[in-house]
């Protein structure tokens, strides 16, 4: 069952664009929510993450937005760039078992040039 | 430090055959974990250890499917028989009880089963 739900599916974005990625969530108990990036033939890999205890976080060009009311949280990415293209996946967990981490499907961005 | 490796980075075997998947995690992570990423399914976790012990397998899709960490600088993931719908990429990743939330993954390994 996807605890994660993430849209949209793929995404094309032209270079200085703002790439948006969306998220929403079921369980209340997740407290932790990370995004990876993942290059094509490489393994997922960090890029940001933000506890509920926040709204935002930025850093960089990615900053996530985080609505707990709503159990929803997005990716931002300002002043994309063709190397942003990459499949981007939202997940969450929760403290008390905090590596049983749920993805979302994944969003592919091709930001065009 | 040279991240998670796995091996091997492709394997196309027949079904019905026995397949291993070969993982080292980063020195020093206590955790490691095995998914498996599909297009249907997305990445799904399959099981993970802590300290060489298996502490949730649920996600193990059936008993052809048998994951070991003999110590901790190595994780087998075998599937005996493999069939088609085995494949997939099959990702390990591993993590720090100092740093629990970041999980570090590797290049994964690319199973086609005909």
């Amino acid at each position: 069952q996807q605890q994660v739900k993430q849209s949209p599916q793929s995404l094309i974005v032209q270079k200085g664009g703002i790439s948006i990625i969306n998220c929403a969530y079921e369980n209340t108990a997740f407290d932790y929510f990370p995004w990876y990036q993942q290059f094509p033939g490489k393994g997922p890999a960090l890029l940001i993450a933000i506890r509920p205890d926040v709204s935002e976080k930025k850093e960089g060009r990615f900053t996530i937005s985080f609505n707990k009311s709503a159990k929803q949280f997005s990716l931002h990415i300002m002043d994309s760039q063709p190397g942003d293209s990459a499949t981007y996946f939202c997940a969450a967990a929760t403290v008390y078992n905090n590596n049983d981490m749920r993805f979302g499907a994944g969003t592919r961005l091709t930001v065009k040039p | 430090d040279a991240g998670v490796i796995q091996s091997p980075r492709h394997e196309v075997t027949e079904m019905g055959q026995e397949v291993t998947l070969r993982c080292k995690p980063i020195s020093g992570h206590d955790y490691l974990f095995w998914y498996r990423q599909t297009m249907m399914r997305g990445l799904e976790l399959l099981i993970y250890f802590n300290n060489n012990v298996p502490i949730d397998d649920s996600g193990m899709p059936e008993d052809r499917f048998s994951a070991k960490m003999p110590n901790a600088s190595f994780s087998t993931l075998k599937i005996q028989p493999s069939e088609p719908r085995d494949s997939a990429v099959y990702f390990c990743a591993s993590s720090s009880s100092t740093l629990p939330n970041t999980q570090y993954f590797g290049p994964g390994t690319r199973l086609t089963v005909l």
